[in-house]
């Protein structure tokens, strides 16, 4: 079944502690990227992948890293996490970033950082 | 920067009833036009897609756009909804390099009996 997959679905964490959120697709899809969620704020992206090892940000960067080192997985790492991160984290995967073909959006990590 | 307006955040509707979700966006440039939708306590799933042709887009779910470059609108429309339909729904912009998509704030969607 094709699928994306998001671990973990949610995380309480406090203030400074490092975090990673992991993303894993099984459609062997070149795009990968990743969103938050905020009421009242749709979905903004933080950052995209058009491939391995070739990312690049999207609108809300700060406070992200991401890296792209195999094709399925593409992970979100929170260096040191801050209150105003708190929010619903999607993953979305699309199978070129040049086909402009639907993207699959995983379930989402609701994170809350105290 | 592209941006995405939807104008109503929430609308109430009575089941049977037809429904316009409102979606403006502004851009100098070529653009795709998506309408996502979202159940609770899910991801989004992609409803339709304009990339280019014909303006009128047909979609899942008895849902249609039409895509109007001079008023940059691409309204979302459905002539009989269903207690099935509530949902939040999102309209997206993708343009200039096409790796950046923009999101409009979403519009909750309450069919009522």
């Amino acid at each position: 079944e094709a699928q994306v997959t998001q671990n973990p679905r949610y995380l309480i964490t406090v203030t400074g502690k490092k975090l990673t959120v992991t993303c894993s697709q099984n459609m062997n899809h070149e795009y990968m990227s990743w969103y938050r969620q905020d009421p009242g704020l749709g979905l903004r992206q933080i950052y995209y992948s058009m491939n391995v090892e070739v990312t690049d940000k999207g609108d809300v960067p700060e406070g992200y890293k991401v890296s792209r080192k195999e094709k399925r997985n593409f992970p979100l790492i929170l260096e040191s996490p801050s209150p105003n991160q708190t929010s619903l984290y999607f993953c979305a995967t699309q199978p070129s970033s040049g086909s402009h073909r639907e993207q699959y959006f995983g379930p989402g990590t609701r994170l809350t950082v105290t | 920067a592209q941006s995405v307006t939807q104008l109503d955040s929430q609308v109430p509707v009575f089941e049977e009833a037809p429904v316009e979700l409102r979606c403006n966006y502004s851009s100098s440039v070529s653009v795709y036009l998506f309408w996502y939708v979202q159940y609770p306590n899910q991801g989004l799933q992609l409803l339709l897609k304009y990339l280019s042709g014909s303006t009128l887009v047909k979609g899942i779910n008895g849902f249609e756009a039409e895509f109007n470059k001079s008023q940059t609108s691409f309204h979302l429309r459905k002539p009989s909804v269903h207690i099935s339909d509530t949902a939040e729904y999102f309209c997206a912009v993708s343009a200039g390099n096409f790796n950046k998509f923009y999101f409009g704030s979403g519009t909750k969607l309450n069919v009522k009996p």
